[in-house]
């Protein structure tokens, strides 16, 4: 699949469990960000990494925790999690610099029980 | 803090008519107003975007206005099909952050 894909696309795990979504880009992009999509509420940016660097942390809980490797990966590590984080989690690319389109991906829902 | 505040949430209209979705930015500093089209199941796409440095930009059916002195822009579908139906998404940007802030969203229905 060419653009942004996400894996895994549905994720069902206990308040304890440890768990991490990934994120991969296919096009050259040099910005990757997560965001939350809950119903009813706008796009929540959550993290936002520029080459490799996180450049954005809105006051997420500690119990997601991001991680990018390389330009091209973004992953959310997430541990200890409650259910009202149950929610639809957007990963997108795009150029870095002067804002530009955001390509997003299919997303992973979430949900906490 | 900085919002974006979007109406109406849900909007019917029957094919054929104009549908005209409006967003309203607090932050005076942001540049860059993107749109995005999401159908159920699907990512978020852009559809139609507009810098600071013009007033109007059309695509096709699509067109989106800007009113940097008021702070509002809005997104203006003619001739609506059902494909368009769909939950759309106003945001607004500035250079130098990479923030998007995004409105809540309008579910349009267009009626056949």
């Amino acid at each position: 699949e060419t653009g942004v894909t996400q894996t895994p696309r549905h994720l069902v795990m206990g308040m304890t469990n440890k768990k991490s979504l990934k994120c991969e880009q296919h096009l050259g992009h040099n910005a990757m960000y997560w965001y939350k999509q809950s119903a009813k509420k706008p796009l929540e940016l959550m993290f936002v990494y520029s080459l490799e660097e996180r450049v954005e942390n809105n006051s997420v809980p500690s119990r997601f925790s991001p991680e990018c490797p390389n330009s091209s990966h973004l992953f959310l590590h997430l541990h200890t999690l409650q259910p009202e984080d149950s929610a639809l989690y957007l990963c997108a690319s795009s150029q870095g610099g002067f804002p530009y389109e955001q390509y997003f991906g299919p997303g992973t829902r979430l949900t906490v029980t | 803090g900085e919002n974006v505040e979007q109406h109406p949430s849900t909007l019917s209209v029957q094919e054929g008519d104009s549908a005209v979705i409006k967003c309203t930015y607090s932050d005076s500093a942001s540049n860059y107003f993107p749109w995005y089209k999401q159908e159920l199941g699907k990512r978020p796409q852009l559809i139609i975007d507009i810098r600071s440095n013009v007033g109007e930009k059309k695509d096709q059916r699509i067109a989106v206005t800007l009113n940097k002195t008021a702070k509002h822009f809005s997104l203006h579908i003619t001739e609506t099909q059902p494909e368009d139906s769909a939950v759309y998404f106003c945001a607004a940007s500035t250079s130098g952050t990479y923030k998007y802030i995004f409105g809540t969203g309008t579910r349009l229905k267009v009626l056949a």
